[in-house]
């Protein structure tokens, strides 16, 4: 099974509101990632996990604040959002960080920032 | 920084027909990714490739690791409409520290 979840499906929030994505993952995968993707575009990387300890991360602004509960798990905090925010949020697993191993997708939260 | 061109930026082609698409860079990489994405939906992986010149099938899918490092081509042989999407070429470098890039995509319309 290769299956990375992602909840919610889709999010409207404004710009004074707080709001969490949350990603999980079942594989075993030690390896975390945020990546943020516009339209027509591709993925673009936030930020990397690794052993639940921040491995890269990519200049994100400060409104966004990620988060490693354990090894399953992957949040992403939004705070004071910007209407050039609103994107496809797409979280990654991988077995492990590096060239060998393949990352797996869920499947994005749709973030509208109004 | 290191960059991924793919071409064709768009095809459109009829059922039946087979696809050939490439992704070429001026870096080595060590891992080439294909992945196919549908509107709305994450991308999914289709093929992972390690080694240089090694040649790797899933289904209708054909995939290469150029001998050079710096390219990969995909190949999808006898084309059917729910092939429609866009398929991502992604390159991963040497270390854990290096990210995958991702290229720009080639969009794939199958008509019937």
């Amino acid at each position: 099974d290769t299956e990375v979840t992602q909840t919610p499906k889709h999010l409207v929030m404004g710009m004074t509101n707080k709001k969490s994505l949350k990603c999980e993952q079942h594989m075993g995968h030690r390896a975390m990632y945020w990546y943020k993707q516009k339209a027509k575009k591709p993925p673009e990387l936030m930020f990397v996990y690794s052993y639940e300890k921040l491995s890269i991360n990519e200049s994100v602004p400060s409104r966004f604040s990620p988060e490693c509960p354990n090894s399953s798990l992957l949040n992403l905090h939004l705070h004071a959002l910007q209407p050039e925010d609103s994107a496809l949020y797409l979280c990654a697993s991988s077995q492990n960080q590096g060239p060998s191993y393949e990352q797996y997708f869920g499947p994005g939260t749709r973030l509208t920032v109004t | 920084g290191q960059q991924l061109n793919q071409s064709p930026q768009s095809m459109f082609i009829q059922e039946g027909e087979d696809v050939s698409m490439n992704c070429t860079s001026s870096s080595i990489f060590n891992t080439w990714l294909w992945y196919k994405q549908d509107p709305g939906e994450g991308p999914v992986l289709l093929i992972a490739l390690y080694k240089a010149g090694e040649l790797t099938s899933n289904g209708r899918l054909t995939a290469q690791f150029g001998i050079t490092r710096k390219d990969s081509f995909l190949n999808i042989s006898a084309s059917i409409p729910s092939d429609v999407g866009i398929y991502f070429c992604a390159g991963h470098g040497k270390t854990s520290y290096d990210k995958v890039i991702f290229g720009p995509g080639t969009s794939l319309s199958v008509i019937p």
